[in-house]
């Protein structure tokens, strides 16, 4: 167990619908990455939160977008979804911005778009 | 692209043999990380080997760190059928502190 978990597991939502996923960091973490991985495929970088603002933000359009809590869990918003967003949507918690030190990712949520 | 390139992209042996995985990087990175991932679920955290370090083991994993050639390889010795998962290796890079995975190395470990 790393400490990190998201909601739901899974969900079906239909194409132009809109979704919001969660992510719990582990305790004393401020800082969340959010990953989309297709099947077959490594991990893709969406973007990244400290201490509720973002750092840094992937290939993804804006109507991937995010916002990170004072108690430093996170959410991740998807608009008008479409058939190509089907994937496993990871998170993933670090310690402190820069300390070099080990992200530990949630089980993710099984996103499916008919 | 940015992220390099990990090899093979899979690799099958018979329990006890040892694997060993690849993963080059194209710019200076603050550290690098080794997943596993069992079926597309979570990624596991293996070892972090930062960029002045040179090796680091833990049980029967040992990574390696050769910043001049940009590389980092992970050996898993007297494999076991558990072992059978996709490994990643994912790049810290410096001045923006996102990671960055490849693609992947899919192992298989046939009893």
């Amino acid at each position: 167990e790393t400490g990190v978990t998201q909601s739901p597991t899974h969900l079906i939502k239909t194409r132009g619908q809109q979704v919001t996923l969660r992510c719990s960091s582990q305790s004393g973490h401020n800082t969340v990455s959010w990953y989309q991985q297709a099947l077959g495929q490594g991990p893709q970088f969406i973007f990244q939160y400290y201490r509720e603002e973002e750092n840094g933000r992937g290939n993804f359009p804006p109507r991937f977008s995010g916002l990170q809590f004072p108690n430093y869990s996170s959410e991740l918003n998807v608009n008008a979804l479409e058939l190509d967003d089907s994937a496993l949507y990871l998170c993933a918690s670090s310690l402190e911005l820069g300390l070099n030190t080990e992200a530990f990712f949630g089980q993710g949520t099984r996103l499916t778009v008919v | 692209s940015q992220q390099g390139e990990e090899d093979p992209q899979a690799l099958s042996i018979q329990e006890g043999e040892n694997a060993t995985m690849n993963c080059s990087y194209k710019t200076s990175i603050n550290n690098l990380q080794w997943y596993r991932q069992n079926s597309g679920r979570g990624l596991v955290h293996l070892i972090l080997i930062r960029s002045n370090e040179r090796e680091k083991h833990s049980g029967r994993l040992r990574v390696t760190l050769d910043t001049s050639k940009k590389s980092s390889s992970l050996l898993i010795t007297a494999s076991r059928a558990a072992d059978t998962a996709s490994y990643f290796c994912a790049r810290e890079y410096t001045g923006g502190f996102k990671t960055i995975f490849g693609a992947g190395t899919r192992l298989f470990v046939k009893a």
